[in-house]
Order: C-alpha cells, then structure tokens, then sequence
C-alpha cells in the first residue's frame, strides 16, 4: 500500500491551543493536500502545497513539507471546538489519477 | 449547485445481493473517483474514471464494477455483497489540472452487508 500515516492517531487538546499533526509518506509527490472530515460527513480540502514549497499559510492553517523526509505537518493555530474533526492528508500518484490518504488524526477541541 | 450527491445515505445487504451505489455531480468535473472507509484504514480508491467512457481500477477495485457514460453520474455497483464490503463509500470529482487538484466529496453511503 502507498498510503501515508498520520500522527497522533489521535490527539484532545482545550480550546485556544495549537493542535499540530504529522503525516509521513511513502514515495516522490508533486504536492501534498490536507483534508478535514467531520463526523458522518465527507471529506473537504483545506490547503494544498506544491513539492517546491516548504511552507504556506491558509488563516489559522500552517503547512510545512520535507520532502527529504518525506513528512509533513499541519498546524492549527488558536483551536476553536468547531475544528473538532478528523485530518488527513492526501498525495497523488506520478500520473496524478489516483490519490493515496492516510489513516488520519481524530482531532478533539475541548470548549 | 449540489455539487456531489449520493444515493442512498444508508443500505442493509444480505451476503450475495447486488446493488448500485449512485453518485452524481453538476460541476462539470471530468475526474471521478470512489472510495471507501474502513475504521483505522483511512480511504481506498476503487476505481476512477477521467471522463465519459473511460474507467480504471484503482487501489481495491475486487468485487465492484463501475461505467461512466454520462460526465454526471459514476454508480458504483457491488456486484455479489459480501460482510467484507462492509464501509462507508465516498464519491469523489475534480477538474484535474496536473497532479494539482482538489477533490470534492459527497457526504458518503453507509453499506452494511450481514
């Protein structure tokens, strides 16, 4: 399997703090997505970054990549209760038709 | 727009029945891709199709067939249930650009097979 893991696989933290996840993956990519997931519902994008990027910035959002390391990270500054949900990440294949995500990290803010 | 719909939200199989998953998208979207969700697995591809008339098998595709003849719609169909296709199915589209693109995702199908 191709897929990537997340760490923790899950992590409570209390409102206001920062909650930061790790994805580590397995082969060369030209980007990197990060997906969140409420419960019960779909999955919804929430930023991508290139394999020439090693940082960006989307409001509380911040993504780093390593592509020497093949890991990245997602950092959510300032929880809020509303970012309770699962995050996965996301990386395409070399012909870019298929999409290959992770286990996931369960992401509980405590109000 | 709706953006991605699937039909229904919940179903109850017994072992050997068939059925069809259906998924619908008004985007345009020339990719089109399923998924399923099992606990500690994360999502799976099945199978994907890049427009009308072409399909491909992606990481799980045993034990479901799909067609894509309309830009719309990609019905996903289980072909002979069994308690191992037990999971939460997602539809997927995009508008590829490159490797570059983001999926938008319907709100899934809880299949349970006894």
């Amino acid at each position: 399997s191709q897929q990537g893991e997340e760490d923790p696989q899950a992590l409570s933290i209390q409102e206001g703090e920062n909650a930061t996840m790790n994805c580590s993956y397995k082969t060369s990519i030209n980007n990197l997505q990060w997906y969140r997931q409420n419960s019960g519902r779909g999955l919804v994008h929430l930023i991508l970054i290139r394999s020439n990027e090693r940082e960006k910035h989307s409001g509380r959002l911040r993504v780093t990549l390593d592509t020497s390391k093949k890991s990245s990270s997602l950092l959510i500054t300032a929880s809020r209760a509303a970012d309770t949900a699962s995050y996965f990440c996301a990386t395409p294949s070399n012909t870019g038709n298929q999409f290959y995500f992770g286990t996931g990290t369960s992401l509980t803010v405590i109000p | 727009n709706a953006g991605v719909t699937q039909t229904p939200k919940f179903q109850v199989l017994k072992t050997g029945q068939s059925m069809t998953l259906q998924c619908a998208q008004d985007m345009n979207h020339e990719y089109m891709s399923w998924y399923r969700q099992d606990p500690g697995m994360g999502l799976r591809l099945i199978h994907y199709s890049v427009g009308a008339g072409i399909t491909d098998q992606g990481e799980v595709p045993n034990g479901y067939n799909v067609s894509r003849s309309t830009t719309e719609d990609f019905p996903l169909r289980l072909l002979s249930a069994a308690p191992s296709q037990t999971s939460v199915y997602f539809c997927a589209s995009s508008q590829r650009r490159g490797t570059s693109y983001e999926q938008y995702f319907g709100p899934g199908t809880r299949l349970t097979v006894t």
